[in-house]
């Protein structure tokens, strides 16, 4: 069984750029998340995906970072501009139902200069 | 204040050692705990889960779960040079209202090196 996997592994853009960054789910898994680490902090949750349905978007920082389902299979985040402190790495997670355990991408590495 | 504080460590032991990690908490609606184990460059991988208080043994490592002092700890027997990782707690409350169970709180990880 394949895992989760994203890409890219690592993106440095400028600031005021766009960056898309992609997550492929475990095939059947229908609940996705998406979290953050932020240097020195903890990872955070961003949002969780039910299908192509945003189930909880609370943690998402602000409006410049948008997340989509397409069909509910892969997922994309783009951050539009990005700014200093967006950079960190993104994972990317997925779990067959509510109860069950979290499977995690390697995530993706963003720097913003 | 942070919801889950877990000392960054680093920790360093020598090969064969016990080893205990540890987490608390404020959230009183937590109640499935999870440890997971991070080796560079890669995703968290899930080490160990419980669902509310008590004692969870798999193999080399054991979980437990005080929910009446908001505190939770791995332990690591005969530790190998291979366990040398970041550890992290991460726990969820109930999934009543539609919040997922994988909705997770992550304590900021303890670095473990195992030296042979």
């Amino acid at each position: 069984e394949a895992g989760v996997t994203q890409f890219p592994s690592h993106s440095v853009i400028e600031k005021g750029q766009t960056v898309t960054l992609r997550c492929d789910p475990i095939s059947g898994h229908d609940n996705l998340y998406w979290y953050r680490r932020v240097m020195g902090k903890e990872i955070k949750f961003l949002l969780h995906f039910v299908k192509e349905s945003k189930q909880d978007e609370s943690g998402m920082p602000n409006n410049r970072f948008l997340a989509e389902r397409t069909g509910g299979t892969y997922s994309t985040l783009k951050v539009q501009p990005a700014e200093l402190e967006d950079s960190g790495v993104y994972f990317c997670a997925s779990s067959q139902d509510f109860y069950s355990p979290l499977h995690f991408g390697n995530g993706t590495r963003l720097t913003v200069t | 204040q942070k919801e889950v504080e877990q000392d960054p460590g680093p920790l360093s032991v020598p090969e064969g050692a016990i080893v205990s990690l540890n987490c608390t908490y404020s959230n009183s609606a937590f109640q499935y705990f999870m440890w997971y184990r991070q080796y560079s460059r890669k995703g968290p991988e899930l080490l160990m889960y419980t669902y509310s208080s008590g004692n969870k043994e798999d193999g080399r490592f054991t979980a437990q779960v005080d929910k009446s002092s908001k505190y939770i700890s791995l332990f690591i027997r005969d530790s190998q040079p291979s366990d040398s990782a970041t550890y992290l707690c991460a726990m969820s409350a109930d999934s009543a209202g539609g919040t997922s169970y994988g909705k997770l709180t992550f304590g900021q990880g303890t670095i473990l090196t195992v030296h042979p």
